[in-house]
């Protein structure tokens, strides 16, 4: 199957770390994504790991690969309240096609 | 100006009416999709194309139809408009190439009654 997934919501304090997670199931996707999507926008690639690392880090931005387990996650440092979106997961193979989870809307708090 | 734009931004239909979504594009992609967008289901393809002649059902591609009108132009059609598909609809665009960013419009917001 070509199932991702990913909790609904996560909350944190403004200042605190965020950690977003996904589990796929296709051991052959090629790139895995993360996405954000702000009130009433589409969304916007933020950051993207090709699959024979385990870590990208982009500013702010931390993601990390268990590749055996299949699980992906996205560490927000220092997490601001214009972090406050919905992220998505993706996974893709030798296509173009991605395959979407179902989106952590993250709430950030003063 | 949005590199993709989509039309209408709102649209309020009644059961059994046709109604068509447009996109278009500015960046010279040749690949254009369509999704849509449920809460707590992410989003789900409806139909993709990789160039003016090539058109792709994805996984929920029943009661739509795609017409790909140029490389820039990428229209989305119901049919005959039921409930369950009211929904955020999204285009999204992207370039060849294998790290497969996608450009995405600002959505329709769909209702049909």
């Amino acid at each position: 199957g070509e199932d991702v997934e990913q909790s609904l919501f996560l909350s944190v304090r403004e200042g605190d770390s965020s950690v977003i997670n996904c589990t796929y199931t296709d051991s052959s996707s090629t790139y895995l994504y993360w996405y954000k999507q702000e009130p009433g926008a589409g969304l916007q690639l933020l950051t993207y790991i090709f699959s024979n690392m385990d870590m990208k880090q982009d500013q702010r931005l931390t993601v990390l690969l268990n590749k055996k387990d299949k699980h992906l996650s996205l560490r927000i440092a220092d997490t601001q309240t214009g972090d406050s979106a919905i992220y998505f997961c993706a996974e893709s193979r030798n296509t173009d096609k991605l395959i979407f989870g179902t989106g952590t809307r993250l709430q950030v708090f003063p | 100006d949005a590199d993709v734009t989509q039309t209408p931004r709102n649209r309020i239909t009644k059961t059994g009416k046709r109604i068509m979504l447009e996109c278009s594009q500015t960046k010279g992609h040749d690949r254009m999709y369509w999704y849509r967008q449920d809460p707590g289901l992410g989003l789900r393809l409806i139909y993709y194309s990789f160039d003016v002649k090539d058109i792709n059902k994805g996984e929920i591609s029943d009661g739509y139809s795609v017409s790909r009108q140029a490389q820039a132009k990428f229209s989305l059609s119901l049919e005959s408009a039921i409930p369950n598909q009211t929904a955020l609809y999204f285009c999204a665009t992207s370039d060849t190439g294998t790290v497969a960013e996608q450009y995405f419009g600002p959505g329709t917001r769909l209702t049909v009654t």
